[in-house]
Order: C-alpha cells, then sequence, then structure tokens
C-alpha cells in the first residue's frame, strides 16, 4: 500500500540555520504530496502542496519540490525562527479526490533554539 | 470566518463504554474526514462522510462509525472501548470532494482507562 517516510527527530536547529526535512514516498500513480504544520494543541495546518511532478510548492518561506523520480518532497527553508517550532508531517493523497484519505508520515518535531 | 469546531476537547472513559465525538465544518464545507492520531501509529484515516454518506473507511473495526447530518455536522462513535482506543481524534473538512485543501480541528483528547 501506499506509504510515507520521514525522519522523526526531534531536529535542533539554531535560528537562521537551513532547514530540511527528508520526506520520501510509495505510492502507484500519480499523488498529490502536501506538508502540514501542527503546533502545540492545535489541529493540522495545510503548509503547502504540490500536485505533479516537478512542481515546486512555497509558503511562508517554506519550499518543497515534488521529485517523480527520487519519489521525494523535501522541505526547506533557508532561515529557520523560533516561531518555526512545531511538528510536521509529509503526507499523499491518491489520484481521485482523495477518498482513501491522506496517508501521512509520522511527523518530524521541530526545534529551533533562539 | 469559524474554523472547525471539534467537541468535545479532551474526554474520559473506561473499558468497555461507548463514546460520541462531534465535529462542525466550516461554513460551506460539505465533507468532513476523521482521523486518528497516537504516537506509536501516527496519523491513520478512519472515515470520510459527504453529503451524508461514506466515502470510504480506512483500516479500523466496526466498532468505530460515523455519520454526517444534512447541515454537514457530523458525529464519530467508538463502541466499546478498549484501551488502545486512546488517541488524538481529528476531524478535518473541505469544501468537496475534488477540493484538496483540508481544514483541520484541535481534535479530542480520548482516553481510556
Amino acid at each position: 500500500g501506499d506509504s510515507v517516510t520521514q525522519m522523526e527527530g526531534p531536529v535542533t536547529l539554531s535560528e537562521e540555520a537551513f532547514l530540511t526535512i527528508n520526506c520520501t514516498y510509495t505510492a502507484t500513480g500519480y499523488p498529490s504530496l502536501f506538508w502540514y504544520v501542527q503546533y502545540p494543541g492545535e489541529g493540522l495546518q495545510l503548509l503547502l502542496k504540490a500536485t505533479k511532478a516537478d512542481d515546486k510548492g512555497s509558503n511562508k518561506g517554506f519550499e518543497a519540490t515534488y521529485r517523480k523520480e527520487t519519489t521525494s518532497f523535501h522541505l526547506e527553508k533557508g532561515s529557520v525562527q523560533v516561531s518555526d517550532s512545531a511538528v510536521y508531517f509529509c503526507a499523499l493523497s491518491k489520484e481521485g479526490g482523495g477518498a482513501d484519505g491522506l496517508t501521512f508520515g509520522k511527523g518530524t518535531h521541530l526545534i529551533i533554539q533562539p | 470566518k469559524a474554523g472547525v469546531t471539534q467537541t468535545p476537547r479532551y474526554l474520559i472513559k473506561t473499558r468497555g463504554q461507548q463514546v460520541t465525538l462531534s465535529c462542525s465544518p466550516i461554513s460551506g464545507h460539505r465533507s468532513v474526514s476523521w482521523y486518528q492520531q497516537t504516537p506509536g501509529q501516527g496519523l491513520q484515516f478512519l472515515f470520510e462522510y459527504f453529503s451524508e454518506t461514506q466515502r470510504n473507511k480506512g483500516n479500523f473495526p466496526g466498532r468505530f462509525s460515523g455519520r454526517q447530518f444534512s447541515n454537514s455536522r457530523s458525529e464519530m462513535n467508538v463502541s466499546t472501548l478498549e484501551l488502545g482506543d486512546s488517541a488524538l481524534y481529528l476531524c478535518a473538512s473541505r469544501r468537496d470532494i475534488t477540493n484538496e485543501k483540508l481544514f483541520f480541528g484541535s481534535g479530542t483528547q480520548l482516553s481510556v482507562l
């Protein structure tokens, strides 16, 4: 079946450091790919998405590129802030409206120190 | 515009009991999905409702059920609770089934003792 694999962390960085969170997936066809973020005590918020190969999703300084050849969707940010501390989830949705729901990775806990 | 609202925020139950969780989607959203979040298994899809019909169900036993009302509000029921049902239950809504963007509520934290 479909699956998403991501580093679980915690990942600890200093403020203004460069961030990469790796995400790889296994799925048939051409799924849509997502990054969601969860702040303490809150639900998940969509951070960015990409729906086809070579698409780049971006939002709030975060970027991720849909790489079909390596089945990857790595999340990057050039300069992180303390407020970026959260849990980040990579997810995929099958073609056809996502009737089977989203398949999530286990989440990566990111801690940014001042 | 109000977000996705889940009630109650916290619940404590004992084994063997049943529980009902409620979710009010964003106004105008007709699809509601439910997910279970645990430290061990992560986020897992339970089911999705659209226009009062269940579209699909994840790999969960029949003790987990749900329904959707004509105003799009949804309830999820778990019968004969087990210790392993302790989890954060998240509800998510979207405008319709062609729109991939999900909006999540803050969840209901269920503890089974």
